[in-house]
């Protein structure tokens, strides 16, 4: 079955610093990647959608500057959380579009980031 | 009001009962997804319909397009049941566009 990897699964960083959490598809093609954060107890919230070799689609709320989203191949997309703070403490996955057609979405297994 | 609405939001039930979970959209779609996160965080694509019925083990869902409405079923379940299901319908209007239900939390118990 379709896998996509998503790393790392947890990360603790100081507050300031940088993160960058990938999301692969392992054997298959994803022209399309979607980011999602998750605080406790709540539903996933879409942060933006991950086209492969154009910018990200973010959504309302969400700043562009602060989540980088590259996609610079059919699978594989990074996330990168710049100047990171206590508030961006959450859960962070992924989700993999098979390219082509009407498939079913494929999760990464999330990563737990703590801002210290 | 939103596009989406799960209900219940919350459901607890003895091991061994048949569960029900209810999804109805209002916008018009291409596919209708439901997923199920265990509380480590991972999400399970467990089906994508986009019309009648589908089963997986223990696992049925169906969905009706003229009404909108598309429902989870759990046979005989089990404590390992327990996780939050979410409904995801993905727009008739765009491929790639997501709209999320806010879940139906689970708790079975033994």
């Amino acid at each position: 079955g379709a896998v996509v990897s998503q790393h790392p699964s947890w990360v603790i960083c100081k507050s300031g610093t940088s993160v960058k959490i990938e999301c692969r598809s392992l054997d298959f093609q994803a022209t399309t990647m979607f980011w999602y954060r998750q605080f406790p107890k709540q539903s996933l919230m879409l942060m933006a959608t991950s086209n492969e070799g154009s910018k990200a689609t973010y959504e309302q709320g969400v700043e562009k500057d602060k989540f980088l989203i590259n996609h610079a191949s059919l699978t594989l997309s990074t996330l990168t959380v710049t100047s990171a703070h206590p508030e961006d403490s959450s859960f962070y996955i992924c989700s993999a579009l098979r390219t082509g057609g009407l498939s079913p979405l494929h999760f990464g297994n999330g990563t737990r980031l703590t801002v210290t | 009001k939103n596009e989406v609405e799960q209900s219940p939001q919350n459901l607890t039930a003895q091991e061994g009962e048949f569960i029900t979970i209810n999804c109805s959209y209002s916008v018009g779609i291409s596919a209708l997804h439901w997923l199920q996160q265990h509380p480590g965080g991972g999400i399970v694509s467990l089906f994508m319909l986009s019309s009648g019925k589908k089963k997986h083990g223990r696992l049925i869902a169906t969905i009706n397009i003229q009404e909108k409405h598309s429902s989870l079923h759990i046979t005989a379940s089990h404590p390992r049941d327990s996780a939050v299901y979410i409904c995801a319908v993905r727009s008739a209007d765009s491929n790639y566009q997501l709209i999320w239900g806010a879940g139906t939390k689970l708790i079975i118990k033994p």
